[in-house]
């Protein structure tokens, strides 16, 4: 069975651009979560999607945006980039209302540099 | 709001026992796990617990919880030097919100 799978691995930009990063969740699964990872600063919860909804955000601002397909695929978009955006970016992928809790699948994340 | 909290370096001899500890603050946590990152991945579910629950064990992986002081622990028995990795705690209640992660510690393993 296929894992979550990102796109692209690594992605350069400069200041001032956007950066879109792709996520296929596990098959089965309708919840996608996006999740950056800056250098010393931990996992920062960004965006929940499930079933093709928002339904949380992370304190964030509004330039970080995304959406949900309907095959539960996902984008995550950047805009007006920042150096600061510097990170992994980490999708994760969940079943709908898992009984024992929420255990997530992650891929192993698109690196963004931004220039 | 929620906070997850970890120390950051943990250094063990192959053969010896590691011990990562983590605190949370959110009484409500529901749901407790433990992932790995290996470099340059994304990161692995190790296992979970419930918080009604003191204790798992699942091979050599021994989670420990004290839900009154709110700490939990992962200890690896018989550590190798594949384990080396970050190691992250994290949290959800019920609602289903969205896993709250701690910083991670890095487990390194002498040989």
């Amino acid at each position: 069975e296929a894992g979550v799978t990102q796109s692209p691995t690594h992605l350069i930009k400069t200041s001032g651009q956007q950066a879109t990063l792709r996520c296929s969740p596990i098959s089965g699964h309708t919840s996608v979560y996006w999740y950056q990872q800056a250098l010393g600063l931990g996992l920062q919860f960004l965006l929940w999607y499930d079933e093709g909804e928002e339904r949380n955000r992370g304190n964030f601002p509004p330039r970080f945006s995304g959406r949900q397909f309907p095959n539960y695929s996902s984008e995550l978009n950047v805009n007006a980039l920042e150096l600061e955006d510097s990170a992994l970016y980490l999708c994760a992928s969940s079943s709908t209302y898992g009984e024992k809790g929420e255990k997530l699948f992650f891929g192993s994340g698109t690196q963004l540099s931004v220039l | 709001g929620e906070d997850v909290e970890q120390s950051l370096f943990l250094s063990v001899r192959e053969g010896d026992s590691s011990v990562i500890n983590c605190t949370y603050t959110d009484s409500s946590s529901t749901y407790l796990y433990w992932y790995k990152q290996e470099p340059g991945a994304g990161l692995q579910l190790l296992t979970y617990i419930f918080s009604n629950m003191d204790m798992k064990q699942d091979q050599r992986l021994t989670v420990l919880l004290n839900k009154k002081d709110k700490h939990l622990s992962l200890r690896i028995a018989d550590t190798q030097t594949g384990d080396s990795a970050i190691y992250f705690c994290a949290e959800t209640d019920t609602g289903r919100r969205a896993l709250t992660f701690g910083s991670g510690t890095r487990l390194q393993v002498q040989p």
